[in-house]
């Protein structure tokens, strides 16, 4: 069956300008999670939805950053006026609901670089 | 605030030996842990999960994890090792209850495996 998508795969953009980043959950998940992950690093949180619910938004690095989840799916990561030290891969992953013991389905992300 | 602890940033062991990688937790209550795998350029795997029960938990790839809650630790294991088990392994955590949506990662054990 269909995975997480994320698109692009890659995405090359100069400082200041602002990126827009995709992910397609898996249908039927309702939670759906972003993760940045930079060069030789664990998982760093960003942000996650459940539902309807309003997202938890704790992880996000800066107010340059926001997300969105449009119809409980297809999510959105914003990053706005991008810095060289945003450059990373992005990670989303979706799972049936937030918390519990379900495991976190993952993208294959977006390669970030911002020169 | 949960946390996870991969000590050991490289593993090097030869095809057919025994491969553990070492992860130690900290978290408010029981946990649910996770072990997930990243192939170069992809994006994460989920191998196992323990839940409650039998401390020791079977998943794919012929791969095993204790959970020994005295010392808090699920490390990984496999009896022996294949090439293509090199790859990047993280540990993950997550709490029960309301406040125990969010997976916190280790900073990941790279695994070499040496024909």
């Amino acid at each position: 069956g269909a995975g997480v998508s994320q698109s692009p795969s890659n995405k090359v953009t100069e400082k200041g300008k602002d990126v827009e980043l995709r992910c397609d959950p898996i249908s039927g998940h309702t939670a759906l999670y972003w993760y940045r992950q930079r060069l030789g690093q664990g998982l760093e949180f960003l942000i996650y939805f459940q539902g309807n619910s309003a997202p938890d938004k704790s992880g996000l690095p800066s107010d340059r950053f926001s997300a969105e989840r449009t119809g409980g799916s297809v999510s959105t990561l914003t990053i706005q006026r991008t810095q060289q030290e945003d450059s990373a891969v992005y990670l989303c992953a979706s799972s049936l609901i937030a918390g519990g013991p379900d495991e976190q389905f993952f993208g294959p992300g977006t390669r970030l670089t911002v020169l | 605030a949960q946390s996870v602890a991969q000590p050991e940033d490289q593993v090097n062991v030869a095809e057919g030996n025994p491969l553990t990688v070492k992860c130690t937790y900290s978290v408010s209550g029981n946990p649910y842990l996770f072990w997930y795998v990243q192939y170069p350029n992809r994006g994460l795997q989920f191998l196992l999960k323990y839940i409650t029960g039998d401390n020791l938990v079977k998943g794919s790839y012929g791969f095993e994890a204790e959970f020994n809650k005295s010392q808090t630790s699920f490390h990984l294991k496999k009896p022996s090792a294949l090439v293509s088990d090199s790859a990047l392994y993280f540990c993950a955590v997550r709490g029960r209850g309301t406040a125990g949506n969010k997976l916190t990662f280790g900073g990941g054990t790279r695994v070499l495996v040496k024909p």
